[in-house]
């Protein structure tokens, strides 16, 4: 069982925005930074936000991540068929000493 | 290109034993910490090792701890795990993950392998 917590689906028509939130406590999220990854169906994981809100090369300007005490949401924006995917929050748990993922959770555009 | 190519996954009995490996290619090997992630079928992602450039620093997942070892050569730019004792929910795939420092990690993942599946069944 995961210390983060994330909604086990979400759902948007193309062009909507959809935000994921992720909940935590204040061995994880409250005092470390949190990354989000998405995973496409059968393909591995990949890097969509590092460092609460920062985005690595190539990932597009729709994903936009926010922290604020032990929440975390992940933001995408002009909804896309290809956003179709598991979407995990991360991060460094200070009582387990561990790097914790999520639940997932999963989006569908509809 | 970064290229993190997983091998030596496979069906082992419980209690038994394997090791995986994972060939690094497109970049410095040496001056960054490395992971290994794990995905039991149809569940979330578990990080389940790590270890830092030099192999000073290696930290362990609770549910592996004592049973698995982690280690890496910088001569031939690849990184290992040595599974013993294996249960069942230890099945999954492993995924072979970049760390983006040196030391102190991890901090999070910016390169990802494409797996090796490790099935644990009798």
């Amino acid at each position: 069982q995961s210390v983060l917590t994330q909604p086990p689906s979400a759902s948007g028509t193309p062009g909507q925005r959809v935000t994921i939130s992720c909940s935590g406590s204040t061995s994880n999220i409250g005092n470390n930074n949190v990354d989000w990854y998405r995973q496409l169906p059968r393909t591995a994981p990949n890097l969509l936000i590092y460092t609460n809100h920062q985005r690595p090369s190539g990932v597009p300007d729709r994903f936009s991540g926010s922290k604020s005490g032990t929440s975390a949401s992940l933001a995408i924006s002009g909804l896309q068929s290809e956003d179709e995917a598991e979407y995990y929050c991360a991060a460094w748990d200070d009582s387990l000493s561990a790097y914790v993922f999520g639940t997932g959770t999963k989006v569908t555009v509809l | 290109e970064v290229k993190l190519v997983e091998s030596g996954g496979g069906l082992v009995q419980p209690g038994g034993s394997l090791r995986v490996s994972c060939a690094a290619s497109g970049f410095p090997f040496r001056l960054y910490g490395m992971n290994w992630v794990r995905q039991a079928p149809g569940k979330a992602l578990e990080w389940v090792s790590y270890i830092s450039s030099l192999g000073s620093s290696i930290k362990y997942a609770d549910s592996v701890k004592g049973r698995f070892t982690v280690s890496r050569d910088d001569g031939d730019n690849s990184l290992h795990l040595q599974m013993n004792s294996l249960r069942d929910e230890d099945t999954a795939l492993y995924y072979c993950v970049r760390d983006p420092y040196q030391d102190g990690g991890p901090y999070y993942f910016d390169y990802w392998g494409r797996g090796t599946l490790v099935s644990v069944s009798s």
